[in-house]
């Protein structure tokens, strides 16, 4: 099955500096990756997805690139805040399962923290 | 939007009962629900596949007979966590797939503490 590894786990950057953290997978299969950021005791919530028809994809002071040869998936958070602090998971999926759905999994998460 | 709900929130328990978690998608149809279990620190770990009118898949190492899920209908999916013991204490989440799309919606998640 499909394994996500996901780099670093904990990152702390200055206010205002940028934020990457990078995943690789190992199904070539996988083609939808969506990112995920989760404050402590709340639901996950999606803040970007790409899938395997794009390099990259932006959304404000969030961007996502994708490397399908090298099977690695990174997110860039420029002018960060303090309120971009949370968990951050990187998924991967290879699509629709036999019978409908969408099966993710998920990297280890990285605990990103925004200093003043 | 696409509103997925959960209940209970929290919920404490003896060991050896029983306990049922419920995730509704409020505003679209799901034939596709999803139940991870989370423990502290760690990442999601998919616990089985749920699909209207069918039985769940489960993933590897998870027990089909202590984790009961039933999927009715296309807004509701159930798991019940049965002879619960302390180990099984988590942070249950569920997701539901708006049909159509690759988008996993998710609840807010379940606390549960066995004691």
């Amino acid at each position: 099955g499909e394994n996500v590894e996901q780099h670093p786990s904990t990152l702390s950057v200055q206010e205002g500096d940028s934020a990457v953290i990078k995943c690789t997978y190992s199904d070539s299969a996988s083609n939808y990756f969506p990112w995920y950021k989760q404050e402590l005791g709340k639901r996950p919530q999606l803040i970007i997805d790409i899938r395997s028809n794009v390099g990259e994809k932006k959304d404000q002071r969030i961007a996502v690139t994708l490397n399908k040869t090298a099977k690695h998936f990174s997110l860039h958070i420029t002018e960060t805040q303090p309120e971009d602090s949370a968990v951050y998971f990187c998924a991967a999926s290879s699509g629709r399962l036999t019978g409908g759905g969408n099966k993710l999994t998920f990297g280890t998460g990285t605990q990103l923290k925004v200093e003043l | 939007g696409a509103v997925v709900s959960q209940h209970p929130s929290r919920v404490i328990c003896k060991s050896g009962t029983s306990v049922k978690i419920e995730c509704r998608s409020l505003d679209f149809q799901a034939t596709t629900m999803f139940w991870y279990r989370q423990f502290p620190k760690q990442s999601l770990m998919l616990m089985a596949t749920s699909n209207e009118g069918s039985k769940a898949t489960y993933e590897q190492g998870v027990e089909k007979d202590k984790f009961l899920i039933n999927h009715a209908s296309l807004t509701l999916s159930t798991l019940t966590v049965t002879s619960a013991h302390p180990e099984d204490s988590s942070f249950y989440i569920c997701s539901a797939e708006k049909d159509g799309s690759n988008e996993q919606f998710f609840g807010p998640g379940t606390r549960l503490t066995v004691l």
